[in-house]
């Protein structure tokens, strides 16, 4: 079945810049999307059509897609960004799959 | 304003079945698949299936297939999942979640979800 390779961990201090990536072989022609999760919450969509923001997500939250990899950006991490970040793409037969979840540790 | 109202937790023997209610409102029914994912104690996001509400299709995750079932009933907006012959493995909370057929868009509206214990 298909799969979504994302690290398990990131730490990063506040204010700097977190990449989370996120590789999958299907990635080159399906679109990422990326969803954060907190504690006792249901996820929120953060990312979709591999870079574009929905409304209401700030701006320090970015998405970028290079071949076989897509990468979630925070830039100037705060405090509140601490969270799990999922990716979730889908392959060619309409089945969809998340990676396993990225911590990121302020 | 869109939402996805979820029936309430469930304590369910081994072996029983489940059904998940996801009542819908603030937008139409049938211009959105719903799709349902589960996220069992600690772990990540599990990808379930979806529901076409417009055709009745589905498309379930090779693992559930044979024990899940994803039911609609478009005159009230209301999407149902139905799990059998349930094990301790499938404790987890469960989520309805609305999805655009614009293959760019993801899921932006999620129900509350309902937490499922299954236990003896």
């Amino acid at each position: 079945s298909y799969e979504l390779t994302q690290p398990p961990s990131v730490s990063v201090s506040p204010g700097q810049t977190a990449r989370i990536t996120c590789s999958g072989n299907a990635l080159p022609r399906q679109y990422a999307y990326w969803y954060q999760q907190k504690p006792g919450q249901a996820p929120v969509l953060i990312i979709y059509k591999d870079n574009e923001r929905p409304s209401g997500i700030p701006e320090r939250f970015s998405g970028s897609s290079s071949g076989t990899t897509v990468t979630l950006t925070i830039s100037g991490v705060q405090a509140e960004d601490e969270a799990v970040y999922y990716c979730q793409s889908a392959d060619i037969s309409g089945t969809y799959v998340f990676g396993i979840g990225t911590k990121v540790i302020v | 304003q869109v939402q996805l109202v979820q029936s309430g937790a469930e304590v369910m023997k081994p072996g029983a079945s489940v059904k998940v209610t996801c009542k819908t409102s603030g937008y139409t029914f049938t211009d959105f698949y719903t799709h349902w994912v589960r996220q069992a104690p600690g772990e990540g996001l599990e990808w379930m299936g979806w529901i076409n509400p417009n055709s009745g299709a589905t498309r379930y995750d090779e693992k559930f297939q044979g024990r899940v079932t994803m039911t609609m009933d478009t005159s009230i907006r209301t999407a149902y999942m139905e799990l059998s012959r349930l094990t301790s493995d499938d404790t987890a909370v469960y989520y309805c979640v609305r999805k655009s057929y614009h293959e760019s868009n993801g899921y932006d509206f999620w129900g509350q979800g309902t937490r499922v214990t299954v236990s003896s």
